[in-house]
């Protein structure tokens, strides 16, 4: 079956600090990869995504590449921000018989950013 | 334009008990989805709903059940409660469009369930 594994957190780095949280997969078929945050009190949030091999997803500063030679996803960011401190979840979703995608996720990553 | 709405919030609860959450998804999203989040197993996934019907069912147990409606609001039930049902359960809908790809979700804030 589909799995996803992240780097055990929490990742503790100082403002301005580049982050990296590591993120390979397993997975049978095609599937397109996810970065989902989760700050305190809230639900996920949708960070990133890459769809097909080499893609390449950002938003906010944040970058990752969809690596099929190494099933990785791994997540970075150049300089991160004391806001920046959250869960962040690494996701994929292949599609399932019945047309839906049902994401299988990492167990999370804690981030926390000092000023 | 309005998120995904999940009530209540908190909610305690004693073992033997039931509960029923709700979720109101996103304008013209028809798949809802439900999650468990615990510190332990992290997030589950409990079942699936399109247009009325579940479509996908995760690995729990048959104390937990759900059902969505015509306006594709859902809720999921869990009876007789256990001290280990505590946990943070989310939803999240998405909007299917054919030929387009895994969907993205959107989730809700969460209703924390704590059971004494």
């Amino acid at each position: 079956g589909n799995s996803v594994t992240q780097m055990e957190g929490p990742v503790t780095l100082s403002e301005e600090a580049f982050l990296t949280i590591n993120c390979t997969y397993t997975a049978t078929g095609y599937p397109s990869l996810f970065w989902y945050v989760q700050y305190p009190g809230e639900g996920l949030q949708l960070l990133l995504k890459a769809t097909k091999a080499d893609d390449k997803g950002s938003n906010k500063g944040f970058e990752a590449t969809y690596r099929k030679e190494t099933t990785s996803f791994h997540l970075e960011k150049g300089s991160v921000q004391v806001s920046d401190s959250a869960v962040y979840f690494c996701a994929l979703s292949d599609r399932l018989s019945g047309g839906s995608y049902i994401p299988t996720f990492g167990r999370g990553t804690s981030l926390i950013v000092h000023p | 334009k309005a998120g995904v709405t999940q009530t209540p919030r908190y909610l305690i609860k004693t073992r033997g008990q039931q509960v029923t959450l709700s979720c109101s998804p996103i304008s013209g999203h028809r798949s809802v989805s439900w999650y468990q989040q615990t510190p332990g197993q992290g997030l589950q996934f409990l079942f699936e709903y399109f247009s009325e019907t579940q479509r996908n069912k995760g690995n729990f147990p048959g104390r937990f059940s759900g059902r969505q409606f015509s306006n594709s609001r859902s809720e999921m039930n869990v009876s007789t409660l256990e001290l280990g049902d505590s946990a943070l359960y989310l939803c999240a809908s998405s909007f299917e469009s054919i030929g387009a790809g895994a969907n993205v979700l959107t989730f809700g804030a969460g209703s924390r369930l704590t059971v004494l």
